[in-house]
C-alpha cells in the first residue's frame, strides 16, 4: 500500500506567522503535489514537483512556496500566513506514464490562521 | 488552463438506488481521467479511471462513460450502499505535465 504521511495534521497559526507543512512518501514516486481543499472549489493545485530539487507552480501558487529536498519529502511553506489560507491541505505522490497518473494522498493537514 | 466542472454538487438517494455524476472538461489535450472518493474526514482514494481512447469502463458497481467529442464523462453507481456516502471527484490530466486538475466534487449521501 502506497504511503503518504503529512505533518502536522492540525495547526493553528497567527496572521503573519510562518507555517511549514511537511509531506513524506515511501512510494519512490517522482512527482509530488500540494492541493488545498475548500468547500465549493474542490481541490486546487498549489505547487508540484517532478523530483528532488524541482518545484513548479500550480494554479494558485501566490502566498506559497515549496521545497523538495529529496525524493521522499515535499514541503509547503507559508512565509506570511493570512486568514484566507485557512483550509485543508493535501499532499499527494504519483508517477505519470503509460499507466496514467494515479495519485496517492495523505490524510490532510487542517490549517487555521487567526 | 484546464477546467473541470462537476454536477450535481450534492445528491441524496435511498439505499439501493442508482446515481449518475456528470463531469465536463475544457482542454482537448487531457487524456487521462481518474475519479476519487473521499469519505468523511478521510484521504482521497482512487476508484476508477478511463483514458481518452476508451468509451466505457466498468468495475463492480461503477461504470464510467467517456465522450471525447463533447468532453464529457459520467460516473454511474448502481445498488448504492451506506458506504458509498462520500464526496466524489472527477479529475483530468495531460500526461506530459503529469498534474491532475480536479472538479469541485459531488457530495453523495445514501439514506438507509
Amino acid at each position: 500500500e502506497a504511503a503518504v504521511t503529512q505533518s502536522p495534521r492540525n495547526k493553528v497559526a497567527v496572521t503573519g506567522g510562518k507555517v511549514t507543512l511537511s509531506c513524506n512518501q515511501t512510494n519512490n514516486h517522482n512527482n509530488m503535489y500540494w492541493y488545498r481543499q475548500d468547500t465549493g472549489h474542490g481541490l486546487r493545485l498549489i505547487h508540484y514537483s517532478y523530483g528532488a530539487g524541482s518545484t513548479e507552480k500550480g494554479d494558485i501558487p501566490d502566498g506559497y512556496k515549496a521545497s523538495r529536498p529529496s525524493q521522499e519529502n515535499f514541503s509547503l511553506i507559508l512565509e506570511l500566513a493570512t486568514p484566507s489560507q485557512t483550509s485543508v491541505y493535501f499532499c499527494a505522490s504519483g508517477d505519470p506514464g503509460s499507466s496514467g497518473n494515479t495519485l496517492y494522498f495523505g490524510e490532510g493537514s487542517r490549517l487555521i490562521v487567526v | 488552463g484546464e477546467q473541470v466542472e462537476q454536477l450535481p454538487s450534492s445528491l441524496i438517494v435511498q439505499e439501493g438506488a442508482s446515481v449518475l455524476i456528470n463531469c465536463s472538461y475544457t482542454d482537448s489535450a487531457s487524456v487521462y481521467f481518474p475519479w476519487y472518493k473521499q469519505e468523511p474526514g478521510k484521504r482521497l482514494q482512487f476508484i476508477i479511471d478511463i483514458r481518452s481512447n476508451m468509451e466505457r469502463k466498468q468495475t463492480q458497481r461503477l461504470t464510467l462513460l467517456f465522450d471525447k467529442k463533447t468532453k464529457h464523462l459520467s460516473l454511474h453507481i448502481t445498488a448504492t450502499q451506506p458506504g458509498d456516502s462520500a464526496i466524489y471527484f472527477c479529475s483530468a490530466s495531460n500526461y506530459n505535465q503529469g498534474k491532475l486538475i480536479f472538479g469541485q466534487g459531488t457530495k453523495l449521501s445514501i439514506k438507509p
